[in-house]
Order: structure tokens, then sequence, then C-alpha cells
């Protein structure tokens, strides 16, 4: 079947943008988050969903950040006002998230480079 | 806390040789998930292996192996017989219940050298 997949690519914001992200996990995950990767860096969590329910939002940096997943399939990543410090690689997984020995492997997308001018 | 320590940065080898990445984790929890990760050029994060903390039995899986310490807190990672597509950061990373979310190390950069 399908693996995550993410859009857009690659975004170019001007400071003080905002910019939307779109995740849309495998069919029948039950978990998804998200993750900003900086430059030389490895992943850091930003916020985790069970369904439609955000569970954790405990990594989000700012309240300027915000994530959705009202019918708990596909998710959005808000970025309002943009900052330079903003740009990274914003990478979604999804796992089972169900009883199982693999259930809570996560599986990732393509990523979203962001650059904000 | 949970940390995971990627000591080496950047390994280079020769093409059919064989490379070790180190892993050291810490964490109090006593049931938790050891991963390793490839992410080639393309950006795209991909699984490799996964291991319970309740088995501890080392396994290989094609070129893949790797050893398993719970003493030493380390999960080491082997490619056998390198080959260019071989080239890209490894991370390893932790899960555990009750926090939801994979730490990662730093990632180790391997070239493969044709």
């Amino acid at each position: 079947g399908a693996g995550v997949s993410q859009s857009p690519r690659y975004k170019v914001a001007k400071r003080g943008q905002d910019v939307a992200l779109r995740c849309d996990p495998i069919s029948g995950h039950v978990s998804l988050f998200w993750y900003q990767q900086a430059l030389g860096q490895g992943p850091e969590f930003l916020t985790y969903f069970q369904n439609e329910a955000q569970l954790d939002k405990s990594g989000l940096p700012s309240d300027r950040f915000f994530a959705e997943r009202p019918e708990g399939s596909v998710s959005t990543l808000k970025i309002q006002r943009t900052q330079q410090e903003d740009s990274a690689v914003y990478l979604c997984a999804s796992s089972l998230g169900t009883s199982g020995r693999d259930a809570d492997t996560q599986y990732f997308g393509p990523g979203t480079r962001l650059t904000v001018l | 806390a949970q940390k995971v320590t990627q000591a080496q940065t950047e390994i280079s080898v020769v093409e059919k040789e064989d490379v070790t990445l180190d892993c050291v984790y810490e964490t109090r929890d006593t049931t938790y998930y050891l991963f390793w990760y490839k992410q080639p050029p393309s950006g795209e994060l991909v699984f490799l292996i996964r291991r319970n903390s309740f088995d501890e039995q080392n396994e290989i899986s094609g070129r893949y192996s790797w050893n398993f310490q719970k003493s030493t807190s380390s999960f080491n990672f082997t490619i056998t017989a390198s080959q260019v597509v071989d080239s890209a950061v490894y991370f390893c990373a932790l899960f555990y219940y009750g926090n939801n979310r994979l730490a990662f190390g730093k990632g180790n950069q391997v070239v493969v050298i044709p």
C-alpha cells in the first residue's frame, strides 16, 4: 500500500507569512506524529495524535504552531507569522497504534522543507 | 529523560567493507523500543530495524545486524559488505510508552566510497 505522503515537498515563505503543511498517513494508522528536523540534527518531536485527538503537543516550540487532524486521517501543521528560525524539514510519521508486536513502529513521509526568508 | 547518543558523526568506508555504528541510550523505563532509521539524500526516514527491551537476542537481516547490550545500554548496528547505496545518515532512536515519541540521536553520516 501507499506510504506516508506529505505536501508540499518544498515551501518558501517570507517572514511573517502563514504556512500549512499537509500529511496523509498510511491508511488505517491510528497514531500520527509531527517532527521538526534542523539541518544536521536528528528529528525533534512536535506533537502526537491518536485518531482525531491531539494527546501531546508539548514539543510545539511556540503558540504560532498549531496542528489538527479533524477526521482522524489527514493532518495539517500550521505555522503562523513564520520566523527564520522556523526553517527546517517537517516530518510526519504514522503508526498502527494498536496492540501487537510492531504496532508502534513509526513510518515516515518524505518531509516538507520549509525555508523562511 | 530519554537520551540517545551517537558519538561518531561521519564515517567513510570503501565499498565491501563492514561499517558499525554505535548507539548508547539512557532511559529509566524497563520497557522500551530501539530503532535504526536510514535517511538517504532524498530526505525520507526509512525504518530499518526494531528491538524490544525485553528481547536481547541479536539478529541478522540480510546485510544488517545489530548488537543489543542492555547491561551497557548500547544498540550497535552493522552493515556488512557495504555498497554505495548505503551512503546515508543513520539514526538510532528510542521509544517508550508514556512518552509516545521517538527520541533520536544526532545521526551518523556514512559515506561508501566505490
